[in-house]
Parts: C-alpha cells; structure tokens; sequence
C-alpha cells in the first residue's frame, strides 16, 4: 500500500526553466509535506515542507504547492540550475506523536542540462 | 556542528552471515531512527527511539533484525542472518523531541550504509 506516491520517476529540464515535481497521498491523517533532496551516496537532506492548514510555501527558488482536496502537492524549481540535479523524495508526517514518522514516496530523479 | 554520522559507509557479506551498523546522532538530539531505502524506492522507517526507548518498532522484522540504543545515544542495527533481500541502504536520523504545540520536528539524515549481501 504506497500511501505517497511520485508517479514520475524522472524529470529533464533545461537550465533556467521551470521544475515541476509532483506527489500524490491517500492517507488522509497526513498533516505535514516535506521535500528532501539527495545527492548520490549522501542521506536525504531536508529542502522545504509545508503544513497542511497552509497551501502554498515559497523559500527562495523553491515553492510547494498543497491541494488538500486532491490529495496532491508539488514543488516548482524556478529557476532550475543544473546543481539542482539529484534525487527529490516527497515525504508526508501524521504528525502529533506520529512525529518523524516519515513516509516517503519513490522518488523523482531531476535532471537540469546547462 | 557534526551531522549524524554513520559506519560503515559500505558492506558486503555472504548470506546468512551477520552484519552491524552504528549511528552516532547530533549532539541534543534524543531522537532517534533507522530507516531502510531499497533500490528505486523512498526510505521506509524500520525503528524510532526517544533516548534508550524503542517507541515505535512496528516495521522492524524482528525474527532477523534487532536494534539497541544503550545509553540513549550511539544506536546499533544489527541483522542476523542476513538475507540476500537485505541488500540495501541503511539510513540513520536523529530530531529533537517533538513536544506541543509544535506541528514537526525536522529530522537529520546520515550518509547511509549501503549493505550488498551476495
């Protein structure tokens, strides 16, 4: 049962363009949406998240978008640079004393070509 | 500040052969976790500590798969034996304690051991 899933696993832009990544969630006890991003043979490092009562939050080129109804959320890279290229994982938290309880989805490899 | 650091960063053992992995926090943080990532998948939490307490153990096989974390600090995964599906990376992260009326506590990541059992 894959309660977060990334139904793309990978993603090619050209430099200075917009990244749209997208998830989608079933569980609807999730109350927090985090990005990590990881580089090769490093561990996940946290990027932006976004609590569930908010439906857009934007830190620097990074922005997460939340549709509660859909049960979907994205983040948009703008704009892209080819150091952005790694491996992006959604992660959704119950929250509460659920917390760090993360589950992730599979994964979207991002690719930005100068 | 030292991140959470992890040894070794790679394994590789014959099946049914035992295997350890140690985990060395941030300094402050009482929680603990280990997660598992599979080839192509997301990482899945395998056991999550408050100081020595196992508090949340629910996805760890526990017939081949133990973890302790003795003095509330350094933790060790350990699988014995190991299987060929074991192959794996193996991911610690440590967060300070969640307590209200915070909404999240944000969790750091170690590097991984990455375990090929063959």
């Amino acid at each position: 049962d894959q309660q977060v899933k990334q139904n793309s696993p990978s993603l090619s832009v050209q430099e200075g363009r917009i990244s749209i990544l997208n998830c989608d969630y079933t569980n609807s006890m999730f109350d927090y949406f985090l990005w990590y991003k990881k580089y090769p043979a490093e561990g996940p490092t946290f990027l932006i998240s976004i609590s569930s009562i908010k439906d857009k939050n934007e830190d620097g080129r990074f922005t997460v978008f939340l549709n509660k109804s859909a049960k979907h959320l994205s983040l948009h890279i703008v704009p892209s640079q080819p150091g952005d290229s790694a491996v992006y994982f959604c992660a959704a938290e119950a929250g509460g004393t659920s917390y760090g309880k993360l589950t992730f989805g599979q994964g979207t490899i991002l690719t930005v070509h100068p | 500040e030292a991140g959470v650091v992890q040894s070794p960063r790679y394994k590789i053992i014959e099946k049914k052969q035992p295997v350890a992995f140690w985990c060395n926090p941030i300094s402050g943080h009482n929680t603990l976790y280990w997660y598992r990532q599979n080839l192509g998948q997301g990482p899945e939490l395998l056991i999550r500590y408050e100081n020595e307490e196992a508090v949340d153990d629910s996805q760890l096989p526990k017939d081949r798969f133990s973890a302790e974390r003795l003095k509330g600090v350094d933790s060790t995964l350990k699988i014995q034996p190991a299987e060929l599906g074991d192959s794996a990376v193996y991911l610690c992260a440590s967060s300070l304690t969640w307590s209200a009326p915070a909404k999240h506590v944000e969790a750091f990541f170690g590097q991984g051991t990455r375990l090929t059992v063959v």
